[in-house]
């Protein structure tokens, strides 16, 4: 079946210890975005690519980087963890970006949940 | 300001019951959609419905129906005849278009929704 793969499911790193965080597509959408969602909180939005366009949102910390190489795959790298940065990261998928006749309707992975120690 | 707002923290619902969660949301872009997701105690945000702001009709996917009142702002999930495997967080999301200048997903707080044998 299409979807979005997330590996690993849980991540243990330790406190300043760089990581990454991969979500796979195989439903070659163009969109790609990375999402923080702490414990009992809504996610929100750290950045997404359309196409090779990297987006950032304004108050992503610097310490949160992405790479996507190819359509298939985006990476979420954490350069310096810090214990505030324990959450689940979502990746998620749309076909199109959002927008006046386009749904943008964006698929999620399972998650990977990152533990700061 | 809030752009969407979930009041209920939780609600409980015994099976085979329909039940409605509430969802209010903020925006002068004539322009949006919405969007409701559930998300299991596993993390993965799972896509429900879609409404759109000029769709003359109320969405319906299966067991889900969204209640759309334009002139109230708000954009209620109806889950008729509950199962057990409803048991989850919601999430209400909202996405407006170019004039609202992120053209990103809003998402509420979320609700808890526990279905009872």
């Amino acid at each position: 079946d299409a979807m979005v793969i997330q590996n690993p499911r849980y991540q243990v790193t330790q406190f300043g210890k760089p990581v990454t965080l991969s979500c796979s597509q195989t439903l070659n959408h163009n969109v790609m975005y990375w999402y923080q969602q702490k414990s009992s909180q809504a996610p929100k939005l750290l950045f997404h690519y359309y196409d090779k366009d990297f987006n950032n949102e304004a108050d992503t910390p610097d310490n949160f980087q992405s790479r996507r190489p190819n359509t298939s795959f985006c990476f979420l790298d954490i350069r310096s963890p810090g214990l505030g940065d324990a959450a689940m990261y979502l990746c998620a998928t749309s076909r199109e970006r959002m927008g006046r006749g386009r749904t943008g309707t964006q698929y999620f992975g399972p998650g990977t949940r990152l533990l700061v120690l | 300001a809030q752009k969407i707002t979930q009041t209920q923290p939780g609600m409980f619902v015994q099976e085979k019951e329909a039940v409605t969660l509430d969802c209010t949301y903020d925006t002068s872009d004539p322009s949006y959609g919405l969007f409701w997701y559930k998300q299991p105690s596993s993390g993965e945000m799972i896509f429900l419905i879609y409404q759109g702001s000029y769709d003359q009709q109320n969405a319906t996917e299966g067991r889900y129906s969204l209640n759309f009142q334009k002139a109230r702002k708000s954009a209620n999930l109806v889950i008729s005849a509950s199962q057990l495997g409803d048991s989850a967080m919601y999430f209400c999301a909202m996405r407006e278009g170019p004039q609202g200048g992120s053209e990103k997903l809003v998402f509420g707080k979320g609700m808890k929704l526990t279905v009872n044998p």
